[in-house]
């Protein structure tokens, strides 16, 4: 069974320009969750789909950043425009357990503005 | 409210040597309590978690873990230290607030060398 992935694993960019980070969840999991870790600090949420729909996005920092999970399966995160604050490891996790006890974390994709 | 503090973000141990590493949580509910370990290049991996019942958690890799209420501790231990323990640990809490969906808060990571 595949586990969650990430893509792209690295980015860098311009302050200014637009990243969209894309997440696969493992298949058959209804829950994916946002989570990011900014230089060193603790890992941090951001927002929780079930399905196609956001259960909860009270961690998305600002109107900056566009989460969308069309159809319920794959997931992007867009950030536009990009500020060096948002420099950090951006983690996707999946869960089929609806209370999310059980959540598969994939690689991460790393992000850096210059 | 829910806080995560792990004691010192680096710990360099002996191949062999006891692991402990230390969670305490703040939260206004019961806790659930989770250890996370993040190997170089791959996602967060589940070691362990407490929900309810028995307070000893055995997790894999030999990590067990002790839910201690009067201390508001969940510390993270190994017997014997392996190579392959090298990694960066990371101690979470939830709470049963929601019926789905419950976001994990973690503490800041701790990195463990291991010596030969």
């Amino acid at each position: 069974e595949a586990g969650v992935t990430q893509f792209p694993s690295h980015s860098v960019i311009e302050k200014g320009q637009t990243v969209t980070l894309r997440c696969d969840p493992i298949s058959g999991h209804d829950n994916l969750y946002w989570y990011r870790r900014v230089m060193g600090k603790e890992i941090k949420f951001l927002l929780h789909f079930v399905k196609e729909s956001k259960q909860d996005e009270s961690g998305m920092p600002n109107n900056r950043f566009l989460a969308e999970r069309t159809g319920g399966t794959y997931s992007t995160l867009k950030v536009q425009p990009a500020e060096l604050e948002d420099s950090g490891v951006y983690f996707c996790a999946s869960s089929q357990d609806l209370r999310g006890w059980e959540q598969y974390f994939g690689p991460g994709t790393r992000l850096t503005v210059t | 409210a829910q806080s995560v503090t792990q004691l010192g973000s680096h710990v360099s141990v002996s191949e062999g040597a006891l692991v402990l590493l230390r969670c305490n949580y703040s939260s206004s509910v019961p806790p659930y309590l989770f250890w996370y370990v993040q190997y170089p290049n791959q996602g967060l991996q589940l070691l362990l978690k407490y929900t309810t019942g028995a307070t000893l958690v055995k997790g894999i890799n030999g990590f067990e873990a002790e839910f201690k209420k009067s201390e508001t501790s969940f510390h993270l231990t190994k017997p014997s230290a392996h190579m392959s323990d090298a990694a960066e640990y990371f101690c979470a809490v939830s709470a049963l607030i929601k019926a789905a969906g419950n976001k994990l808060t973690f503490g800041g990571g701790t990195r463990v060398l291991v010596k030969p």
